[in-house]
Order: C-alpha cells, then structure tokens, then sequence
C-alpha cells in the first residue's frame, strides 16, 4: 500500500463528455504528478502539481487540466474526450524540496474507457 | 527532452535463473533512475532506484547499475520466482521528480 488513492478505479464515458479523475496523495507528500498509460505502453507524463501550481507539463493538449487543493489532493479534468483518451490514468505524489526529488508512488490508477 | 529506451520488451526465464533488464537515457543531466514494477490492474511499485553519485545498489534479489559515462543503467533479479513475474519500467529524471518512463519489459517466470 502506498498510501495514494484513485477514484473511480473504472469509468466509461462517451466521446465529446468531461471527466475528472480524483487523487488522494500520501500523508506529508506537497507534489502531485499525473501521468496517461495507454495498453502495452509506459506512462505519459501529463503535468505535475507542486503546492497547488503546474510545475510542469508534458505533450498533451489544453483540454487536459488539473487543479492541487491546499490538502495535496487533485484532480485531472479532460474536456472534450476522444476515443484515444482510453488509457489508465496514474496519479503519483512525492515529497520535492528545493534542489531536490523524492521517490514517488503511485496510485492504482482510474481505467477510462472512452466510447 | 529526456528518451529513455528499454530492452527486452519480452523475458522468459525459468524460475531459479537471473532476469537482466537494460535501459539507456539520453540526457547526461538526468541524476535519478528508479525501477518500478507493474502487476495486472495495480499501478507501479517502486522497487529500487538509484542516483547518478552511485555506480550499484542492492536490495535482496534485486540490484541495479548505472553507467553514467555510456549512458545506461540495469535491473538485476537474481533467483526469480514465479511471483516477480509483472511489467518493469525503468525511468530517468532531471532534479525535482518527472521521470520519462521506458516502454516496459514483461517478465514471466516458469515455475
């Protein structure tokens, strides 16, 4: 257990809906990553919240957007859903200090199913 | 940015023999490279990781070797047993924590 909890841990969805995606992170961690793993494939990084700001953001679209709640809980909204949206999405959270990174630990993942 | 390649996508081995995973990064800043492994339907467990000031490190059955100079780092799981069978990935970051991830390796041991 990492102590990293997802919610849903399934959805279905049709295409042109919204969705958010929710992500508890572990006690004492400040920094949230969102990362899309599509089947047979690694995780995607999609952008990172570090104390409530996007500390960075990987090749995704604008559709994709998050938000990092003074708890250091998040969510993942995507707008205007595509088929190729379908994937397991992760969420990971760290401890990052100035100059520094922690490991980081993942959640079980929400599976999005797009139709 | 950061590519990070990973080979064998595909490893069989019986049980009781060693696994070797092999990744290679492409950005000499990259100074933190952890492994995680993926069982069906959960998401990645970090199993070891290691940092650019450390050539080995060694936890039980599993190490991991970095080659900063050629640019490559290793997974090492000695003695398998059928429950090390799963997806491993290994990543590489620059400073504060976003790895860019390797495609995976699937690992099956035979009993």
């Amino acid at each position: 257990e990492t102590g990293v909890t997802q919610s849903p841990t399934h959805l279905i969805k049709t295409r042109g809906q919204q969705v958010t995606l929710r992500c508890s992170s572990q006690s004492g961690h400040n920094t949230v990553s969102w990362y899309q793993q599509a089947l047979g494939q690694g995780p995607q990084f999609i952008f990172q919240y570090y104390r409530e700001e996007e500390n960075g953001r990987g090749n995704f679209p604008p559709r994709f957007s998050g938000l990092q709640f003074p708890n250091y809980s998040s969510e993942l909204n995507v707008n205007a859903l595509e088929l190729d949206d379908s994937a397991l999405y992760l969420c990971a959270s760290s401890l990052v200090r100035t100059g520094a990174g922690t490991e980081a630990f993942f959640g079980q993942g929400t599976r999005l199913t797009v139709v | 940015g950061e590519n990070v390649e990973q080979h064998p996508s595909t490893l069989s081995v019986q049980e009781g023999d060693s696994a070797v995973i092999k990744c290679t990064y492409s950005d000499s800043a990259s100074n933190y490279f952890p492994w995680y492994k993926q069982e069906l339907g959960k998401g990645p467990q970090l199993i070891i990781d290691i940092r650019s000031n450390v050539g080995e490190k060694k936890d039980q059955r599993i190490a991991v070797t970095l080659n900063k100079t050629a640019k490559h780092f290793s997974l090492h799981i000695t003695e398998t047993q059928p429950e090390d069978s799963a997806v491993y990935f290994c990543a590489a970051s620059i400073g504060s924590y976003i790895p860019t991830f390797g495609r995976g390796t699937s690992l099956i041991v035979h009993p």
